[in-house]
């Protein structure tokens, strides 16, 4: 069974520039989630959906950041413009919509630098 | 605010050795917590979970421990060997309709000394 699949791995970017990152969750989990990492952290959250409506996005800079996931299946996260501080890796996670332990299965990152 | 804390950066063990790995919470409505392993360039990876009317979970040589009064939990890891190399992240849920927005600590780098 494929993972949560993320794209691109890494991205370089000068600041004021957009940028946008790519999932998508493992086959039939309704739960999709967008962390973010910064270097010596742990992961934060950003947002959450259910199905294709965040349900939970507290967390995310509204400012500069969006999300969306269209059809309930794969997501796209955008930052516009990147600024220097934004340089993280991006985690997408997935779960099943009922999971009570809080078990995500995590994609591998998009790293972004911005310069 | 951190609410979840791993206040020892790295832990260093021989192989065949016990690695505990402590986490502290702040949070009295985390209801589930997990710890992840992670390795370099991939997603953490789900290792175990105990939930709060728990005090003890064991799955083969990693067993957590939660001290509810303590807010503490802490992992065993026995034998350690050099494959559990990684860095360890505590992690800390909700129950009800917040379930699954984990709060992560800083996380702990192993490194298990053949």
């Amino acid at each position: 069974e494929a993972g949560v699949v993320q794209s691109p791995r890494y991205k370089i970017i000068e600041k004021k520039q957009p940028v946008a990152f790519w999932c998508n969750p493992i086959s039939g989990h309704n739960t999709l989630y967008w962390y973010r990492q910064n270097l010596g952290q742990g992961p934060e959250l950003l947002i959450r959906y259910e199905n294709e409506e965040a349900v939970d996005d507290s967390q995310l800079p509204k400012d500069r950041f969006s999300a969306e996931r269209l059809k309930g299946v794969d997501s796209t996260l955008k930052i516009q413009p990147a600024e220097l501080g934004d340089s993280a890796v991006y985690l997408c996670a997935s779960s099943e919509f009922w999971v009570t332990t809080g078990e995500l299965f995590f994609g591998e990152g998009s790293r972004l630098t911005v310069l | 605010d951190q609410q979840v804390k791993q206040n020892s950066p790295s832990l260093s063990v021989q192989e065949g050795r016990i690695s505990i790995l402590n986490c502290d919470y702040t949070n009295s409505m985390f209801d589930y917590f997990l710890w992840y392993k992670k390795y370099p360039a991939e997603g953490p990876t789900f290792l175990i979970s105990i939930s709060s009317i728990k005090d003890k979970n064991e799955d083969g040589r990693f067993t957590v421990f939660l001290n509810k009064s303590a807010k503490h939990l802490s992992l065993h890891i026995v034998p350690s060997q050099p494959g559990d190399s990684a860095v360890y992240f505590c992690a800390a849920s909700p129950s009800g309709t917040s379930y699954g927005k984990l709060t992560f600590g800083q996380g702990t780098i192993l490194t298990v000394h053949p």
